[in-house]
């Protein structure tokens, strides 16, 4: 079974300065999606950026990239210019490729409170 | 705002009743996706419908049942609940199968007294 940790249960930063959460998983598969969600105390999900394991380009959204490491297993999420607005929780989650007969189903880590201090 | 609805948002109820969670996900979507997110079991996967049809089963209690309509909205239903049911539903949707974004409603809060 697949497995997703987020060892850092909390992190601050600074306002405009850069953090990096950190996210390692475990699999067999080959091919599979790996996506940071981020959880404001509104406590919607939000989608933040998605990435799939068969692109070696890592994928950016805005001040958001992450750092995509498929041999190591790693998937860290660095948010730039960090602004006040980003303080949540985020949640690193995985999901298979395979659709045929199997679950599709997110497998989440545990989360990492983010902290912006102005 | 995802386009996922979920009601009620809040729900106070007493140990060993029932309740109903609605879902309807975004237009077109045809698979929907339940969570439950406790204190302290996290996120876990509950169950997928795709189009109608159960398509997979997670960590569902056999208290809980799920159905997909027609129309494509879901329901969840908790029975005989407890203590420990108490925690945030969510449900999400995707177009379909195969590498969609999962897109999740605002929740709905449910408290067992």
């Amino acid at each position: 079974a697949q497995t997703v940790t987020q060892s850092q249960p909390e992190m601050s930063v600074q306002e405009a300065e850069t953090v990096t959460l950190s996210c390692t998983y475990d699999t067999s598969e080959s091919d599979y999606y790996l996506f940071w969600y981020k959880q404001p105390p509104s406590r919607q999900m939000i989608l933040v950026i998605r990435q799939e394991a068969y692109k070696q380009q890592n994928a950016t959204e805005n001040r958001f990239s992450v750092n995509f490491q498929k041999a190591a297993k790693s998937f860290s999420l660095k948010i730039s210019d960090s602004q006040l607005g980003d303080a949540a929780m985020y949640f690193c989650a995985y999901r298979t490729a395979e659709t045929q007969g199997g679950s599709e189903k997110l497998v989440f880590g545990k989360g990492t409170k983010l902290t912006v201090n102005p | 705002d995802s386009g996922v609805t979920q009601t009620p948002k809040h729900l106070i109820t007493a140990t060993g009743q029932r309740v109903t969670l609605r879902c309807s996900p975004r237009s077109g979507d045809l698979s929907v996706y339940w969570y439950q997110q406790s204190l302290d079991q996290g996120l876990q996967f509950l169950i997928q419908y795709y189009n109608g049809e159960e398509r997979a089963k997670g960590n569902i209690l056999e208290r809980f049942s799920a159905q997909q309509f027609p129309d494509l909205h879901s329901e969840l239903n908790l029975s005989s609940l407890e203590l420990g049911d108490s925690a945030l539903y969510f449900c999400a949707s995707s177009a379909g199968t195969g590498g969609q974004t999962q897109y999740f409603g605002p929740g709905t809060r449910l408290l067992v007294l």
